[in-house]
């Protein structure tokens, strides 16, 4: 049982370059989220899914695109990186939204 | 929206101290209050919850944290604190009704010998 996996653990990006960051989960969870965390900032949420096939916004969404295709997957996009986007991005999930997320190591990314 | 509040960036302390984190959130409806914790270059990790019941809960290492309703707070103490315990701490809200989570913006621990 791994729990929650992210893919890859660190990337660096040029500005206008695109990637996409996979979050897997075994738990057979059906809620999923995408957060960022900066320095004095926290977790922000970015968006998060209530279930295969479903995707939200949460706080901060511009500049990033999510699919949940397989249940436990749950992919977050950047279609034109800028260096805004810097960041520690970590992926969460839930049984049934109510209760305590679970979270994976983190992906390390920097744009220059 | 509620938010959430960390009064303290940064709490210093010697080993075998007692320290208190403190968590205060803004909300006039039910909430759901939770602690996790951060090692370095890690992911976070539950330390401590409250959904319902007794307003004291406590974790497995010897944290523990109360529910104050009348002063909107949650606040995470433990009586004799280790330089394991070294983290950042995130105290977090969830509204009854939503599935979302609100975070504050931390507490680093930094305990000294």
């Amino acid at each position: 049982n791994a729990g929650v996996t992210q893919t890859p653990k660190f990337r660096v990006l040029k500005t206008g370059q695109s990637m996409t960051l996979l979050c897997a989960q075994d738990m057979n969870h059906e809620y999923m989220y995408w957060y960022r965390q900066d320095p004095g900032m926290g977790l922000r949420l970015i968006h998060y899914s209530v279930g295969e096939g479903t995707t939200a916004k949460g706080e901060v969404p511009d500049g990033y695109n999510v699919s949940r295709l397989k249940k436990q997957n749950f992919l977050l996009g950047l279609e034109s990186a800028a260096p805004s986007q810097t960041s520690v991005y970590f992926c969460a999930s839930s049984v049934d939204g109510q209760y305590e997320q679970y979270f994976g190591p983190g992906t390390r990314l920097t744009v220059t | 929206a509620q938010s959430v509040t960390q009064l303290d960036s940064q709490v210093p302390v010697f080993e075998e101290a007692p320290v208190e984190l403190r968590c205060n959130y803004s909300s006039s409806v039910s909430v759901y209050l939770f602690w996790y914790v951060q090692y370095p270059n890690q992911g976070l990790q539950l330390l401590l919850k409250y959904l319902s019941g007794s307003t004291l809960v406590e974790s497995i290492n010897g944290f523990e944290a109360e529910f104050n309703k009348s002063q909107t707070s949650f606040h995470l103490r433990k009586p004799s604190v280790h330089i394991s315990d070294t983290a950042e701490y995130f105290c977090a809200v969830r509204l009854s009704g939503y599935s979302t989570l609100t975070f504050g913006k931390g507490t680093m621990l930094l305990v000294s010998p």
